[in-house]
Formats: structure tokens, sequence, C-alpha cells
């Protein structure tokens, strides 16, 4: 596709279950980033990956949140154990050096009910 | 620890007035960037500013960065209800990741 693309657009799921979030960055970007944002803030910083290796995941909040990115392409973010306060919507981006301009999906909005 | 500050928190204007948004730190950046997020979307970068001082333009919007590269302002002539959204403030630490400010966002009313 021609932008970033993540999936499920909305994901619903009962306290203590586990999830993931999939984010699919633009063709040939070698960063990808992921953020959660809660209504009418900023987006927090969670991971950021340069290629297969995360560069920086000192955003991740606790050890129930993981991410990978395996093949240097797609990334998946992982949370165990979710809880009510994990709800928000958790964006992705990618751009195609460390430096250049970053490029952002329309995220997947996380309830935890 | 929140290193960017963006003010207003919230803003609420006419359609046709002007309006300022601030970003603020006490940091020092190599540059700063500006993103505008509609509903629904991701944010969309507006503009990168470099050197301290520097003022760029897109059509109606106004950016500046400090003299000391501590902070940033956004002006908007002429407010248009599609200008409507949450102005983010972002900057690239040292090892090029990027962060965000806390936002404004702006509600233009026809």
């Amino acid at each position: 596709g021609a932008g970033v693309s993540q999936t499920p657009s909305n994901k619903v799921t009962e306290k203590g279950k586990y999830v993931e979030l999939r984010c699919d960055p633009i063709s040939g970007h070698t960063a990808l980033y992921w953020y959660r944002q809660s209504l009418g803030q900023g987006p927090e910083f969670l991971i950021y990956f340069q290629g297969t290796g995360a560069a920086d995941d000192s955003g991740l909040p606790n050890d129930r949140f993981f991410a990978v990115r395996p093949e240097g392409s797609v990334s998946t973010l992982k949370i165990q154990r979710t809880e009510r306060g994990d709800s928000a919507v958790y964006l992705c981006a990618s751009s195609r050096q460390w430096n250049t301009e970053a490029f952002f999906g329309q995220g997947t909005r996380l309830t935890v009910v | 620890t929140q290193l960017l500050e963006q003010s207003p928190q919230f803003l609420s204007i006419q359609e046709g007035e002007n309006l300022t948004v601030y970003c603020n730190s006490s940091s020092v950046f190599s540059s700063l960037q500006w993103y505008r997020q509609e509903p629904g979307e991701g944010p969309v970068l507006l503009v990168t500013v470099v050197t301290g001082g520097e003022v760029k333009k897109l059509k109606r919007l106004t950016f500046q960065f400090g003299d000391a590269r501590k902070d940033s302002s956004l002006h908007i002539t002429a407010a248009q209800t599609g200008d409507t959204g949450l102005y983010l403030c972002a900057f690239r630490t040292g090892a090029n990741n990027l962060f965000f400010g806390t936002g404004t966002r702006l509600t233009v009313i026809p």
C-alpha cells in the first residue's frame, strides 16, 4: 500500500487477555515507531526500531508490553494481561531513514473492558 | 517528565480570527517539528524548523523557532474550519527518536 497500515482499526478485549496490534510500514522504510495516545493528548513514545532491532524501547511502560520486527518490515506490538488503563489509540509511524519525515498510520483503537 | 509543553491546551475561536499556539521547553533542540492531527487520523508533518529565529510560512500558517532554540510558535491567520485539529510539536533525540509535546486542540467555529 501507499501508506502505513495498521490492523485492526478497532479492538475490544476483556481485561486480562492478550492482544497483538500489527503495523505495515511504507515499503523501504527502515525506521518504525510505536506510540500510545490518550484522548486529547500528544502521542506517548513506546518503542523505536531501526531495521530489525529496537533502537530505543525506553517508552514501554512495563513488561506486559513487547514489540517485534523480525524481518525489518512488519511490526507487532504485543500486550499481555491487558488492563483497563491500556485503553488508548496505538499509533505506528515509519520513515525512510532515521532523520527523514515520519508517516503515521490511522492507529488501532484498543478498548479493554 | 514532559520535555515539550504546549499552550493553550484547548482553543476555540470563530472563523476568520487569528491565533497563536506555543511550544516551550527548558531544553535546546537542534530542530523542532509541527504536526496536525485530525480526528481518526495519525499526525501529519507540517514543517520542520532548524535555525534559531527561523520563520517559515505555509499559506496562512507561520512557524517561528525561538532564537535560543528552546521554543516555537505557530500563528494562524484568518482561521478556517478546516484548521480544526490537534496541533503537536515534536523533536528528534540524539538517538533519532521522535518525541511529541502535549498538544493544542483547536476548534474553529463557523
